[in-house]
């Protein structure tokens, strides 16, 4: 059973720019959530995808956006980057049979 | 909305002893999941413990246990036999219906040889 796989493991860019950050879900996992961690916090809930369909969102604003792919995995776009976006974000699949999130291993950006 | 609160944000251990750390909650829904979460310093998040809420026994998986009390909104992690690996940061998380998760701020554990 393959796990979550997301990429790259770190990225660097400067403010104003765009970033898109991948995931692959779980075998046997429909739904992917993102979250970004801020040093020193807990996960915060970005969004949802099932089935292609955004399904939930937290309290981030429009210029983070999301796809989701037949196969299920998923991409995270972040537009007008800002110096607060820099944190580790977190790729977590989980299906429908499930209510136990996996989670991936991150993708740490920094934002100059 | 839903809140989650660990008020503990360092603890430390002896090894082979027992630690607790502890978890509140806010939410106004009757069923719900939750769960901790373990996160090393190599940072990939993973699965400890999950209670569903509906279920009154407490969850027990090896050296890790829950005291889930409903009324109080409390569900704290116990860690028998703390061993060096046990050391991480501990997230306690909460589930609602809409299959939204809610972490708290962590605990960072230290397990002392």
């Amino acid at each position: 059973e393959t796990g979550v796989t997301q990429s790259p493991t770190h990225l660097i860019k400067t403010r104003g720019q765009q970033v898109t950050l991948r995931c692959s879900s779980q075998s046997g996992h429909n739904t992917v959530s993102w979250y970004q961690q801020a040093l020193g916090q807990g996960p915060q809930f970005i969004f949802q995808y099932y089935r292609e369909e955004e399904n939930g969102r937290g309290n981030f604003p429009p210029r983070f956006s999301g796809l989701q792919f037949p196969n299920y995995s998923s991409e995270l776009n972040v537009n007008a980057l800002e110096l607060d976006d820099s944190a580790l974000y977190l790729c977590a699949s989980s299906s429908t049979d499930t209510d136990t999130q996996y989670f991936g291993p991150g993708t740490r950006l920094t934002v100059l | 909305a839903q809140t989650v609160t660990q008020s503990q944000p360092e603890m430390s251990v002896q090894e082979a002893e027992t630690v607790t750390l502890s978890c509140t909650y806010d939410t106004s829904e009757n069923n719900y999941y939750l769960f901790w979460y373990k996160q090393p310093p190599s940072r990939q998040m993973i699965l400890v413990i999950r209670q569903e809420a509906y279920k009154q026994q407490n969850a027990t998986e090896n050296r890790f246990s829950v005291n889930f009390q409903k009324a109080a909104k409390s569900f704290s992690l116990k860690i028998s036999d703390s061993q060096l690996g046990d050391t991480a940061m501990y997230f306690c998380a909460f589930l609602n219906t809409g299959n939204q998760f809610y972490f708290g701020t962590g605990t960072s554990l230290t397990v002392i040889p």
